[in-house]
């Protein structure tokens, strides 16, 4: 079975501070990793995934995220937050085909809070 | 081209009442995928498509949900004697191909349904 847990439910940080979101997964074979942004009134938009082809991976708006194996964690960075990047921001697995479910599994996400 | 789009954006039921919610993926994807959103919460999966083929329903609550996808293409979820409980925003989400755990997923805006 596969979950999961996103550390922080609110994180507040000021505009042009570092972002980070913590995600750390379970997954009982070796997993496709997701990090889905959510503006209000619109539909979750895909950051970043890692496959494997890199443990650094780099997605849009400047994120990138780092797979640690060791620590079981796919956390997301962004040196510098800038005000557009305030929304509710979701960590999912996949388990590789062949063995896992269909859908994604989600965390409960994290509200980023940009101060000015 | 145009991305995965729901109807009614928005639909109040009274408790015991069906109701139908319709998703349209982007043209030409293999895999249409349904999630529950509660309030505060991530999204959870459903159940999943492959062409017309319902491949995995293991996320239906109960029997009164069913999905259908008969040509392929536009995908409906009913809900049938609408409980409280069932109140949450509705997601729907496609990709091109089939049952890779690695796809991007395009996400819709959701179906909010408050049930009364």
């Amino acid at each position: 079975a596969q979950s999961v847990t996103q550390l922080g439910s609110h994180v507040s940080v000021s505009e042009g501070a570092l972002v980070l979101l913590r995600c750390n997964y379970s997954s009982s074979v070796p997993p496709y990793l997701f990090w889905y942004v959510q503006y209000p009134n619109q539909g979750l938009q895909l950051l970043l995934k890692y496959t494997s082809a890199a443990t650094l991976v780099k997605g849009i708006n400047g994120f990138e995220a780092e797979f640690k194996k060791s620590e079981t964690s796919f956390h997301l960075t962004k040196p510098s937050a800038h005000m557009s990047d305030a929304a509710e921001y979701f960590c999912a697995v996949n388990e590789r085909s062949g063995g896992g479910a269909d859908g994604l599994t989600f965390g409960k996400g994290t509200h980023l809070i940009i101060q000015p | 081209g145009a991305g995965v789009s729901q109807s009614p954006r928005y639909k109040v039921a009274k408790r015991g009442q069906d109701v139908a919610l319709r998703c349209d993926p982007i043209s030409g994807h293999v895999s249409l995928f349904w999630y529950q959103q509660a309030l505060g919460q991530g999204p959870e999966f459903l159940t999943y498509f492959q062409n017309e083929a319902q491949l995995d329903k293991s996320g239906l609550p109960s029997d009164r949900f069913f999905a259908e996808r008969p040509e392929g293409s536009v995908s409906t979820l009913k809900i049938q004697r609408t409980q409280q409980e069932d109140s949450a925003v509705y997601l729907c989400a496609s990709s091109l191909w089939g049952r890779t755990g690695d796809q991007k997923q395009y996400f819709g805006p959701g179906t909010r349904l408050t049930v009364t």
